[in-house]
């Protein structure tokens, strides 16, 4: 019943060394988010996929990309993560038809440990 | 900009007791408004939202809001707690950029909520 899959759950990285987290979706949105979440603060968004158009926010550093190779997958890469960037990603879809107002829905998340 | 404000970080409640979640927002035109919880380690899920219509709203688990537009308030509320309502809530609102057809969601800093028996 899963609709978005996070994989893996639990990531540990070492500082500097790349590392990428993976989302999945069967609910065929068009619509992929990916946020980074600390310590039960809100959840900030990094960036988001409108089918293949990719929409960086502003404050979002260069460290991060992000890679949509089809409508069910989307990956975050972290080029040279530091000790600020351990936190929890979560992923989130949504179907855009245009009135706004649909749900997201999020994955379980993946919480990244940096040594 | 888009914004919501959760002005209790913590509720405390007693099992059986009504339960309320603060929620006021500030925005330019109609509001559209959301909760999510967030149960440890989890994502977030779709508790209900606010459009337009009935100001009261229900939602997942037995959890209803009511959209104040004169308070600018969007609570959340259930008649009876349960232990298992224990967790993180958020309130958030959609925030449209102009020009495009993006929009996303404006959290507000989450209200952890306590259910005892």
């Amino acid at each position: 019943d899963a609709m978005v899959i996070q994989n893996p759950r639990y990531q540990v990285t070492q500082f500097g060394k790349p590392v990428t987290l993976s989302c999945s979706q069967t609910l065929n949105h068009n619509v992929m988010y990916w946020y980074q979440q600390k310590s039960s603060q809100a959840p900030k968004l990094l960036f988001h996929y409108y089918d293949k158009d990719f929409n960086n926010e502003a404050d979002t550093p260069d460290n991060f990309q992000s890679r949509r190779p089809n409508t069910s997958f989307c990956f975050l890469d972290i080029r040279s993560p530091g000790l600020g960037d351990a936190a929890m990603y979560l992923c989130a879809t949504s179907r855009d038809v245009g009135t706004g107002g649909q749900p997201q829905h999020f994955g379980d998340g993946t919480r990244l440990s940096i040594l | 900009a888009q914004s919501v404000a959760q002005p209790e970080d913590q509720v405390n409640v007693a099992e059986g007791n009504p339960l309320t979640v603060k929620c006021t927002y500030s925005v330019s035109g109609n509001p559209y408004l959301f909760w999510y919880v967030q149960y440890p380690n989890r994502g977030l899920q779709f508790l209900l939202k606010y459009i337009t219509g009935d100001n009261l709203v229900k939602g997942s688990y037995g959890f209803e809001a009511e959209f104040n537009k004169s308070q600018t308030s969007f609570h959340l509320k259930k008649p009876s707690a349960l232990v298992s309502d224990s967790a993180l809530y958020f309130c958030a609102v959609r925030d449209r950029r102009l020009g495009t057809g993006f929009q996303k969601l404006v959290f507000g800093t989450g209200t952890r909520l306590l259910v005892s028996p």
